[in-house]
């Protein structure tokens, strides 16, 4: 089945820098990558998510790249600001099979 | 409703007890998923529904932990004999395709004393 290692588990930045949270996969099948966030005592929510026929997609400031032959995909987010503390989990899923979930990455912004 | 449901939304119980979490995905959702997270900790997968296919149960951590899906709508998941380590938020989401976007609930939270 497919394992997602996601990397780091914590990450601390500056408010108005930028932070990058890298995931790997192992099904070479995989063709959806979406990424969930999870704010404190909250439900995870699909922020932003790629499919394997693009290699890079933004939303204003985040974006998502991802190299197939290397199988690896990351979350770029920019001018971090407070309300980006949360929790961001990448996941990775083939057609027909369940969506495997990364173990997380607390990102903390600080003032 | 609009979203995701899950009932009770907290649950405390004594060890040896047996529970029913519930989920209630958006209508019409074929996957149905059950997650576990622990206070702090990551996704746990516990078991996939996907239409009418069997479900995938490879996240069921023993035999305690059962899972079942009604009429492709509604789940309840099974906790006999509870543990003090099963003490967790149990998360069901759901999605309208295989590759479509996973709505969650908001969790059942399970105190095990």
């Amino acid at each position: 089945g497919e394992n997602v290692e996601q990397h780091p588990s914590t990450l601390s930045v500056q408010e108005g820098d930028s932070a990058v949270i890298k995931c790997t996969y192992s099904d070479s099948a995989s063709n959806y990558f979406p990424w969930y966030k999870q704010e404190l005592g909250k439900r995870p929510q699909l922020i932003i998510d790629i499919r394997s026929n693009v290699g890079e997609k933004k939303d204003q400031r985040i974006a998502v790249t991802l190299n197939k032959t290397a199988k690896h995909f990351s979350l770029h987010i920019t001018e971090t600001q407070p309300e980006d503390s949360a929790v961001y989990f990448c996941a990775a899923r083939s057609t027909a099979s369940k969506l495997t979930f990364g173990t997380g990455t607390r990102l903390q912004v600080t003032l | 409703g609009a979203g995701v449901s899950q009932s009770p939304s907290n649950k405390v119980t004594e060890k040896g007890k047996d529970v029913e979490l519930r989920c209630d995905p958006i209508s019409g959702h074929t996957a149905l998923y059950w997650y576990r997270q622990s206070l702090g900790q990551g996704l746990e997968f516990l078991i996939y529904f996907q239409g009418n296919s069997a479900p995938d149960k490879s996240g069921l951590p023993s035999d305690r932990f059962s899972a079942e899906r009604t009429g492709g709508s509604v789940s309840t998941l099974t906790i006999q004999r509870t543990q003090q380590e099963d003490s967790a938020v149990y998360l069901c989401a759901s999605s309208l395709e295989n590759t479509g976007e996973l709505f969650f609930g908001e969790g059942s939270r399970l105190t095990v004393l």
